[in-house]
């Protein structure tokens, strides 16, 4: 149990659906971030939120689309996607945005398939 | 470009030390971090390190050497739960993380 819950932990979706990912963290951190992890490659970092503010957006394409209505929470809304974006979709948070030493706390990923 | 190279797979013996190497090449250095990953489950942190030297941590050491750009994560007495990938990651002269491709240990009986 890390502090950071992230839900569903698997989806499957076609490539017209539109679905959520969700993250919640217990920690009291106020930064929160969303990763793409697929097999072999290193972590992507796609968005980051400062005090429920986006700092950051990695040339992330407009099919996802980050939604920070709290520090607590964090939203990943996903519409029309690519089978390539079949990944594990991590979830972190820190205790500020990077300038410290704090190291990120991650969910446990969702799963997603796209077929 | 900002890189961070470490092995796909490495194989160790219960009881034994492995050593997990490293390398790094990026627009400053602010840190670098290890983290330990089981199979679908949440990446946990292991150990920072921002100036060169040693850190030990129960079994688990990490080292850094900035003018040579290299880390190593050095487990002692090895265990069937320290099957896993390690990640190692460096935070660049922007605060941004850097990621390897994390390293898959396999330990066997």
């Amino acid at each position: 149990e890390t502090g950071v819950t992230q839900t569903p932990r698997h989806l499957v979706m076609g490539m017209t659906n539109k679905k959520s990912l969700k993250c919640e963290q217990h920690l009291g951190h106020n930064a929160m971030y969303w990763y793409k992890q697929s097999a072999k490659k290193p972590l992507e970092l796609m968005f980051v939120y400062n005090f429920k503010e986006q700092t950051e957006n990695n040339s992330v394409p407009s099919r996802f689309s980050p939604e920070c209505p709290n520090s607590s929470h964090l939203f990943l809304h996903l519409h029309t996607l690519q089978p390539e974006d079949s990944a594990l979709y991590l979830c972190a948070s820190s205790q500020d945005g990077g300038s410290g030493s704090g190291e990120l706390f991650f969910g446990e990923g969702s799963r997603l398939t796209v077929l | 470009g900002q890189n961070i190279d470490q092995p796909t797979e490495m194989t160790a013996t219960e009881g034994a030390i492995v050593q997990i190497n490293c390398t790094y090449q990026t627009s400053g250095f602010n840190g670098l971090f290890w983290y330990q990953q089981h199979a679908g489950e949440a990446p946990t942190f292991l150990s920072y390190n921002v100036l060169d030297g040693l850190e030990e941590k129960g079994r688990f050491s990490s080292f850094l050497s900035r003018s040579k750009g290299y880390s190593y994560l050095l487990l002692k007495e090895l265990q069937m739960k320290d099957s896993a990938s390690y990640l190692c990651a460096v935070r660049d002269s922007n605060y941004q993380l850097i990621w390897g491709a994390g390293t898959k240990l396999i330990i066997k009986p």
